[in-house]
């Protein structure tokens, strides 16, 4: 079974944190992404990383950096929480463009 | 730009019944694929459902299948014979052709006994 590992399901943070999130995969997959869940907004794409070293913006990557030194892992960063970064987490990974992607159980932040 | 539109924040169903789940899109891209995934309270999000842009034949999946219509954008989710676990919520994504992977905001299933 493919697993996605989050290190934290669940983390509270305060305003002006560093804040590290971190997602290993254990199926060799070339894809990553990090989302953001919120009540009404769905699933929204922060960053993802196609390789080692290579990454993308999704449609709100402001306030988020991504490190992916190696192919397992993908970190996502808070460089200074604020309270609007409040909110579920979630890490998938996918082997190639037509499978489907793999989640990560969540982590569930709060910044206060 | 919203590129997944789903656009039932809620649907109920009377057991063993069948819904409809909308899905529209909006891509230049002439390669991309369109994909189901259900979230129940417990968080986790299941695959349900894949269909690919070149695809002719519609995507099924034991009860569930895919009413992809191209030309209007839409790739509906049927759920036939709905049973009370499959109340959950149910999320729409598209992956283009750079590998984007892109989700709808969701609809909220209950089927009602």
């Amino acid at each position: 079974d493919v697993k996605v590992t989050q290190s934290s399901r669940y983390l509270v943070k305060r305003t002006g944190e560093k804040v590290f999130l971190e997602c290993v995969q254990d199926m060799d997959h070339e894809n990553m992404f990090w989302y953001r869940q919120d009540p009404g907004l769905g699933l929204r794409l922060i960053y993802f990383s196609y390789d080692v070293k290579m990454k993308e913006k999704g449609d709100i990557p402001e306030g988020y950096s991504v490190s992916r030194e190696k192919k397992e892992r993908f970190s996502l960063i808070l460089e200074s929480a604020s309270t609007n970064q409040t909110s579920m987490y979630l890490c998938a990974s996918r082997l190639l463009p037509n499978t489907e992607a793999f989640f990560g159980q969540g982590t569930r932040l709060t910044v206060v | 730009a919203q590129k997944i539109t789903q656009t039932q924040p809620g649907m109920f169903v009377q057991e063993k019944e069948a819904v409809t789940l909308d899905c529209t899109y909006d891509t230049s891209d002439q390669s991309y694929g369109l994909f189901w995934y259900k979230q129940p309270s417990s968080g986790e999000m299941i695959f349900l459902i894949y269909q690919g842009s070149y695809d002719e034949q519609n995507a099924t999946e034991g009860r569930y299948s895919l009413n992809f219509q191209k030309a209007r954008k839409s790739a509906n989710l049927v759920i036939s014979a709905s049973q009370l676990g499959d109340s959950a919520m149910y999320f729409c994504a598209m992956r283009l052709t750079g590998n984007q992977f892109y989700f709808g905001t969701g609809t909220s299933l209950t089927v009602i006994p």
